[in-house]
């Protein structure tokens, strides 16, 4: 079975500065991994995903992540952050096309 | 591209009555669509996977009988709440997998529908 953790449930930053999310899996098979971002009431987008080769993927809207296979991890990036990215963002993997979540991070960006 | 359509997007419906949620995929073909459910602040649950021209797959723990899917075509899935209650309130939202695409392995999103039984 695969499971995803998202260690951080909110974060608060200040527009401008970087953020980090951090998302640990566990899997005994190869997967997938995907960041999406959940606007309010609204469904999910994907931002980015990896799926092999390079292990820093870049994805839409600045971000960025880094796949660990040593550490299990996908950490979600970008180095600056606006008022417009207040949202909820998933990590999830994927295995036999089906997804597992993790529980979500809120991001809150102030002025 | 990639667009995925749910309607209707909020639904209030009376305790004992069946709402039928649809999910379309507009600018693509979907072998497999998937339905999930997200109670407030909370993150997305797979209740089943619905395979176009054959028998939703459910998770453990969700009553096929009550959640009803329909995959009739390679654009829509239908999900029926049956005899809705009030613990059925929730978030539903729907993926579909681009199964003609270069990218069979990731899933498009619907914008969601809100269901509130009173």
């Amino acid at each position: 079975a695969q499971s995803v953790t998202q260690l951080d449930s909110q974060v608060p930053v200040f527009e401008e500065a970087p953020v980090e999310l951090r998302c640990n899996y566990s899997s005994s098979v190869s997967v997938y991994l995907f960041w999406y971002v959940q606007y309010p009431n609204q469904g999910l987008q994907l931002l980015l995903k990896y799926l092999s080769g390079s292990t820093l993927v870049k994805g839409i809207n600045g971000f960025e992540a880094e796949f660990n296979k040593s550490q299990t991890s996908f950490h979600l990036r970008k180095p600056s952050v606006h008022i417009s990215d207040t949202a909820e963002y998933f990590c999830a993997v994927s295995y036999d096309y089906k997804l597992s979540f993790g529980a979500g991070t809120t991001v809150t960006v102030r002025a | 591209g990639a667009v995925v359509s749910q309607h209707p997007s909020w639904v209030i419906c009376k305790s004992g009555t069946s709402v039928k949620i649809e999910c379309r995929s507009l600018d693509f073909q979907a072998t497999t669509m998937f339905w999930y459910r997200q109670f407030p602040k909370q993150s997305l649950m797979l209740m089943a996977t619905s395979n176009e021209g054959s028998k939703a797959t459910y998770e453990q723990g969700v009553e096929k009988d009550k959640f009803l899917i329909n995959h009739a075509s390679l654009t829509l899935s239908t999900l029926t709440v049956t005899s809705a209650h009030p613990e059925d309130s929730s978030f539903y939202i729907c993926s579909a997998r681009d199964s003609g695409g270069a990218s069979t392995d990731t899933q498009y999103f619907g914008p969601g529908t809100r269901l509130t039984v009173l």
